[in-house]
């Protein structure tokens, strides 16, 4: 399976400011993907990230709050805008491999823990 | 609404038992099954994926998938402290890879 790494690890942010969380794999995937995990809870789509063009965005989550790019088969960074205490979560990025044409295993990153007071 | 779901638990079983774990899901449309781990802190990692009715084997690991009752579950043979974790089901919609996770299911193997 791909290595995955996010930057930053974690971070702790004052509200109404934003953060970028960055995802880099170590080779070329088909499809990339952005989770958030709250507190004590299961992992939640927030979009599908789709190279050279604009990311598929799931039900409650909208572009301006989290923007997201996907430059290339290897990288993808998320936003985090405008932040409030809610936004407290873990942020997981997820790729699925080239050769994967049936099954979508997805493989995720080890998560950027964010604090956001 | 699309769902997935799993006793929340915490599940115990002594060591050396078998674990069970399971998950429903809503959509017969479904394709392909998941199951993951997750240790406290860290991401899931990938156990298993099942898309065939009945069983499939991986070392320790069962996956059992009955799509006409809309269910899959997990066992564990021989369990080990080692597989106290929280287990996700997840179940693939669409060839899009999107996802739906179950909410969990906490397992603690005691010594």
């Amino acid at each position: 399976s791909a290595v995955i790494s996010q930057k930053p690890s974690r971070d702790i942010c004052q509200r109404g400011t934003s953060l970028t969380i960055q995802c880099q794999v170590d080779s070329q995937v088909t499809m990339m993907f952005w989770y958030r995990q709250q507190p004590g809870q299961s992992l939640t789509l927030i979009a599908t990230a789709n190279q050279g063009s604009e990311a598929t965005y799931e039900s409650g989550f909208v572009i301006d709050k989290f923007p997201i790019s996907r430059p290339n088969l290897t990288f993808s960074t998320l936003t985090v805008s405008n932040m409030s205490p809610e936004d407290s979560s873990i942020y997981l990025c997820s790729v699925v491999g080239l050769a994967d044409f049936s099954y979508n295993e997805q493989f995720f990153g080890p998560g950027t823990r964010l604090t956001v007071l | 609404q699309k769902e997935v779901e799993q006793n929340s638990g915490p599940l115990s079983v002594p060591e050396g038992a078998i674990a069970s774990l399971n998950c429903t899901y809503s959509d017969r449309g479904s394709q392909s099954f998941f199951w993951y781990r997750q240790y406290s802190g860290k991401s899931p990692e990938l156990i298993m994926f099942i898309y065939s009715n009945g069983d499939k084997e991986d070392g320790r690991f069962t996956a059992q998938l009955n799509k006409a009752s809309q269910y899959v579950s997990l066992l564990i043979r021989d369990s080990q402290p080692s597989d106290s974790a929280t287990y996700l089901c997840a179940v693939l919609y669409n060839q899009g890879g999107k996802l739906i996770f179950g909410q969990g299911t906490e397992l603690s193997v005691k010594p």
